[in-house]
């Protein structure tokens, strides 16, 4: 019984389309997180929510547009994808504040 | 703001000789400081965290990291490495509301 769970695991896409990243936690937690993962290995925080209301956009084009329709999922919709989005797209949840956090298997987009 | 400093992006070691991956860290608050590690195709997972008191903290694997605060560091380490330790280890800090920030990462290749 997976945590944290992703949807799909690979998109294989076109430069101007857009593509949807589901992600679904069954631990209870009140904190969601998208991250970026580039060819480097490098992390980037995207978003994170905190029972369904948006606590940090580090800055993200917004091109890029979560959504949390409850405190148990958090889905990530792209518009427009451009070449400079493949990177492999991690979701994760957190342990009540502590940092802990338990992440999914990763999406990974590659944009043609 | 915090920072999070990897210093090397890879080390290579023969099996069953010890390790010790660097992380240094800077805040201007108190932290929280997290080691993680991703296996390949595979999302992130803890290995072992710092919150408060003892400044020696043992994880899984046989993995342990010391936190020094006059240094800012939390290098991690383990006695006798083994082939399925090879993997990409994360640094991390947290020292505000829902943030966790990662390092870029050390690649640890185990050698037979």
């Amino acid at each position: 019984d997976t945590a944290v769970s992703q949807t799909p695991k690979y998109l294989v896409t076109q430069m101007g389309n857009d593509k949807s990243i589901k992600c679904e936690q069954n631990l209870g937690h009140d904190t969601m997180y998208w991250y970026k993962q580039d060819s480097k290995k490098f992390l980037k925080i995207m978003f994170s929510y905190n029972n369904k209301e948006l606590i940090i956009n580090e800055t993200v084009p917004n091109r890029f547009s979560p959504k949390s329709p409850d405190k148990a999922h958090l889905n990530l919709h792209i518009n427009s994808l451009e070449l400079g989005d493949s990177a492999v797209y991690f979701c994760a949840s957190e342990l009540a504040n502590t940092g802990e956090l338990f992440f999914g298997e990763g999406s990974r987009l590659t944009v043609l | 703001a915090q920072s999070v400093t990897q210093l090397d992006s890879q080390v290579p070691v023969f099996e069953e000789a010890p390790v010790e991956l660097r992380c240094n860290y800077s805040s201007s608050v108190s932290v929280y400081l997290f080691w993680y590690v991703q296996y390949p195709n595979q999302g992130l997972q803890l290995l072992l965290k710092y919150l408060s008191g003892s400044t020696l903290v043992k994880g899984i694997n046989g993995f342990e990291a010391e936190f020094n605060k006059s240094q800012t560091s939390f290098h991690l380490r383990k006695p006798s490495v083994h082939i399925s330790d090879t993997a990409e280890y994360f640094c991390a800090v947290s020292g505000g509301y829902n943030k966790l920030i990662f390092g870029a990462g050390t690649r640890l290749a185990v050698h037979p």
